[in-house]
């Protein structure tokens, strides 16, 4: 059982819009982080939130941590075919979620 | 440029078989991490290593072992392979603190015939 859950479980977009991912537990996390795993690649790190309510931006990406440190989002604005990946979300203590698939057509 | 390599990209190995899979880091890190990923159930933690000699299981560690003789490698041993241990293997390794960056190798696609 994902003790992280990730939704949706893949995003099919067009290039220039905008997408949203999620990661969501029952559990307070005691950090949470991103990263990027492009095909044939080990995984990336994109950045940790460590503060309820924190908010970081990243060029285009903007990660959410929420205030109870239960929920996460990653807003990634005008997408491009370079931000096609599997993100994958991460508690050191709960884990990886499954992954959220992003595709993004040219 | 740091660096996480894991010995094979793909590997071919016959049920019962005995399997090594090899990751060596080059950070002087202290943590090591051996995961498998399978389609929809993302990394699933195998065995972790905080320190040479010491290995910690994770949440699937049947049929599994590993060896850290030294800082920089940590090897997983299937001590004999199942056809339900295809799957990829990624290695990482990350310094001292719980939320530091894991950095990954390219892992190893393990097919068990």
């Amino acid at each position: 059982t994902q003790l992280l859950e990730q939704s949706p479980q893949f995003l099919s977009i067009q290039e220039g819009e905008n997408l949203t991912v999620y990661c969501n537990s029952s559990s307070v996390f005691s950090s949470l982080q991103w990263y990027r795993q492009e095909p044939g690649e080990g995984p990336v790190l994109l950045v940790t939130v460590v503060t309820g309510g924190e908010v970081k931006k990243l060029k285009r990406l903007t990660f959410q941590f929420g205030d109870a440190r239960k929920d996460s989002s990653l807003h990634i604005t005008a997408a491009q075919p370079g931000d096609t990946g599997l993100y994958l979300c991460n508690d050191y203590k709960l884990s990886f979620g499954a992954g959220t698939t992003v595709t993004v057509r040219a | 440029d740091v660096k996480v390599t894991q010995s094979s990209r793909y590997l071919v190995k016959r049920t019962g078989e005995k399997v090594f899979l090899e990751c060596v880091q080059d950070m002087d890190h202290e943590n090591m991490f051996w995961y498998r990923q399978d389609p929809g159930l993302g990394l699933r933690l195998i065995y972790f290593s905080y320190d040479v000699k010491m290995k910690e299981k994770g949440d699937i560690p049947e049929g599994y072992s590993v060896s850290r003789e030294k800082k920089e490698r940590f090897s997983l041993i299937l001590e004999s392979a199942s056809t339900n241990q295809t799957s990829m293997y990624l290695c990482a390794s990350s310094g001292g603190f719980s939320y530091n960056e894991q950095f990954f190798g390219p892992g190893t696609r393990l097919t068990v015939l």
